[in-house]
């Protein structure tokens, strides 16, 4: 089994510059997230999918927009990339909610911003 | 926001000794998570607490939630090398199921 699976694994942007990471998953999880990790912050929720058709904002959101493909995929997509969103990204994924359900990682985006 | 501290940061240590790992919170939360992370990788689940004051081992590793489950520690028997990385603990709110607060995160290093 795969597990989760992020594309790419590096990406470096100019301010300004777009682009969508790709995360899928093929434990037919309900639920999926993207954290981002950041050095002294620790691991910090952008957007979260509960389930198939929805979205909702995390602690981060600003800067970001998600889509819920279908059950098995969830990307991230920065329309103005900015150097404060330099970061290792992750995407997650649980049968249910995580008091139900162990958190799945993927082995994350390093996203170089300049 | 939910806050949860780390402590130690970073811990250093040689091969057999033992250690302990604390997260600690003003907040109460109704279940906390472990997990561990090696170089390059995403964060691998350790354990699930649910009940004040409960106990879990997992081989060499044991891990208590608080009576008041506002704080939880990880205790190392006898490290080896491979139990090299950063340690997390996440904490979850009875608000939502899906909003899931992590600490900054122990870097353990186990010298052989």
């Amino acid at each position: 089994n795969a597990g989760v699976t992020q594309t790419p694994k590096f990406q470096v942007l100019k301010t300004g510059q777009s682009m969508t990471l790709q995360c899928a998953q093929d434990m037919n999880h309900n639920s999926m997230y993207w954290y981002r990790q950041d050095p002294g912050m620790g691991l910090r929720l952008i957007y979260y999918s509960a389930s198939e058709g929805t979205t909702d904002k995390g602690e981060v959101p600003n800067g970001y927009n998600v889509s819920r493909l279908n059950k098995r995929e969830f990307s991230l997509r920065l329309e103005s990339a900015a150097p404060s969103q330099t970061s290792v990204y992750f995407c997650a994924s649980s049968l249910q909610g995580f008091n139900n359900s162990p958190l799945h990682f993927g082995n994350g985006t390093r996203l170089t911003v300049t | 926001t939910q806050l949860l501290e780390q402590s130690p940061q970073f811990l250093s240590i040689q091969e057999g000794e033992n250690l302990t790992v604390y997260c600690n919170s003003s907040s109460v939360f109704s279940s906390l998570q472990w997990y561990r992370q090696e170089p390059g990788e995403g964060p691998v689940l350790l354990v699930t607490v649910v009940t004040g004051g409960e106990v879990k081992k997992l081989k060499r590793l044991t891990f208590q939630f608080g009576d008041a489950r506002k704080d939880s520690s990880l205790h190392i028997t006898a490290a080896q090398p491979g139990d090299t990385g950063l340690y997390l603990c996440a904490g979850g709110s009875g608000g939502s199921n899906y909003k899931l607060t992590f600490g900054k995160g122990t870097l353990l290093t186990v010298n052989p």
